[in-house]
């Protein structure tokens, strides 16, 4: 059964500071890997997605790595900005392509 | 383009009660997805629907429901509301149903006294 965790769950940084958030996954066997960002009470906005056959994706100050072999994700926001604040949440869909597994998310505070 | 909609933003229910959610899916999508968001976690895949059936389902009782119309639109439905069922329920529409890109309505917040 695949399993998401995300570490930490919650992140508190001052304004301008690069950052890393981690999520690990239990099954290799996995179609494609997605973190989404989601504003308090809000719905979830994609930001990156990465294939399985993908090392990394990147959008604006967003990069997205994948080692699946390891299990394991990593999204590196630079120069951060207090826009930036919300959770952030990595989801995997099952190599059959079907279901979508999210982990619990990171709740990123970005201190002005 | 109005995006994805859902109805009622909020909705407050008694243990016991039944409960029906509405969702329209983005213009030109075809297949819809509900998730249930407990408090400080993350979205958990309740059913897809495409062409008018359920096409998958996740770990949910029969309590859970759900339908879609001719217009694509989808209503989920809760019988015997248990406090547990307190949650952000979340519709995702996608063009088809292995669609990689699905976008999310903004949610409606359940909470069950």
């Amino acid at each position: 059964k695949q399993e998401v965790t995300q570490i930490p769950a919650a992140l508190s940084v001052p304004e301008g500071e690069n950052l890393v958030l981690n999520c690990s996954f239990t099954d290799s066997a996995i179609y494609n890997l997605q973190w989404f960002r989601q504003d308090p009470g809000k719905g979830l906005t994609s930001l990156l997605l990465i294939q399985s056959s993908q090392r990394e994706q990147t959008s604006g100050r967003l990069n997205a790595s994948l080692d699946k072999s390891s299990g394991r994700s990593t999204l590196y926001i630079a120069a951060s900005q207090p826009g930036d604040s919300a959770t952030y949440l990595c989801a995997v869909r099952d190599s059959s392509a079907s279901k979508i597994i999210f982990g619990s998310g990171t709740r990123l505070s970005i201190r002005p | 383009d109005a995006g994805v909609t859902q109805s009622p933003t909020h909705l407050i229910k008694t243990r016991g009660q039944q409960v029906t959610l509405r969702c329209s899916p983005k213009s030109g999508h075809d297949t819809v997805s509900w998730y249930q968001q407990a408090l400080g976690q993350g979205p958990q895949f309740i059913f897809q629907y495409y062409e008018e059936e359920e096409r998958q389902r996740g770990n949910f009782p029969d309590r859970f429901s759900g339908h879609q119309f001719p217009n694509y639109s989808s209503e989920l439905n809760v019988n015997a509301l248990l406090l547990g069922d307190s949650a952000l329920y979340l519709c995702a529409s996608s063009e088809q149903p292995g669609s990689e890109t699905q976008y999310f309505g903004p949610g409606t917040r359940l909470l069950v006294l």
